[in-house]
């Protein structure tokens, strides 16, 4: 079956740790999005990538990390730098930068304590 | 920058139509899009409108586009309980891939 992971649904970090969150897919997708949602709110983008070993920042970058070196995945690194870390992280993919869906993961729940 | 709004929370009886709106900003956005997001899960493509077109159906979906007032709109056809959801409006940033999205209406279904 073709589609994006994420893993894991739910995840828990003390305060001062960076966590990597994980986003595959095998749907042989060029894009690959990172989002964040809070609630009330809409999805904020934090990091995009057009294409391998290219990425560039969203709109909230800051206190967070990408990296891109195989097409299939695109992990995020939440920092101790992030302020605001607990929220619904969201990882998306679309055929290359201009097409008209993209396709998200199942989401990661990550509560800071 | 380049907005989105739609209001919070829209509660309908089941069977009846639901009317989500929606008002973006930018002029030169080409593809306008209705998502769906249920419980804990991710985002759904539900139905998307060329900014060329007024309106689209797909069975039970009616999307309508306003231009002039930069209004979107989705209709649901006799609502049923597995429509509950959160419904974002979103809109690609005018040339760039960016996609700009609402801040989602909760549509709960009441008997």
């Amino acid at each position: 079956d073709g589609g994006i992971t994420q893993s894991p649904k739910y995840l828990f970090r003390k305060e001062g740790q960076n966590v990597t969150l994980s986003c595959e897919q095998n749907l042989n997708h060029d894009a690959m999005y990172w989002y964040r949602q809070d609630p009330g709110q809409g999805l904020r983008l934090i990091y995009y990538s057009q294409i391998v070993n290219d990425f560039q920042k969203g709109d909230i970058a800051e206190g967070y990390s990408v990296s891109r070196e195989k097409k299939e995945s695109f992990p995020l690194t939440v920092t101790s730098a992030q302020k605001n870390p607990t929220a619904f992280y969201l990882c998306a993919s679309s055929r290359q930068d201009t097409e008209i869906e993209q396709f998200f993961g199942p989401g990661t729940r990550l509560t800071v304590l | 920058g380049e907005d989105v709004e739609q209001s919070l929370f829209l509660s309908v009886r089941e069977g009846d139509s639901s009317v989500i709106n929606c008002t973006y900003t930018d002029s030169s956005s080409t593809y306008l899009y209705w998502y769906k997001q249920e419980p804990g899960a991710g985002l759904q493509l539900l139905t998307y409108i060329f900014s060329n077109m007024d309106m689209k159906q797909d069975q039970r979906l009616t999307v309508l586009l306003n231009k002039k007032d930069k209004h979107l709109s989705l209709r649901i056809a006799d609502t049923q309980t597995g429509d509950s959801a959160i419904y974002f409006c979103a809109e690609i940033e005018g040339s760039a891939s960016k996609i700009i999205f609402g801040s989602g209406t909760r549509l709960s279904i009441r008997p």
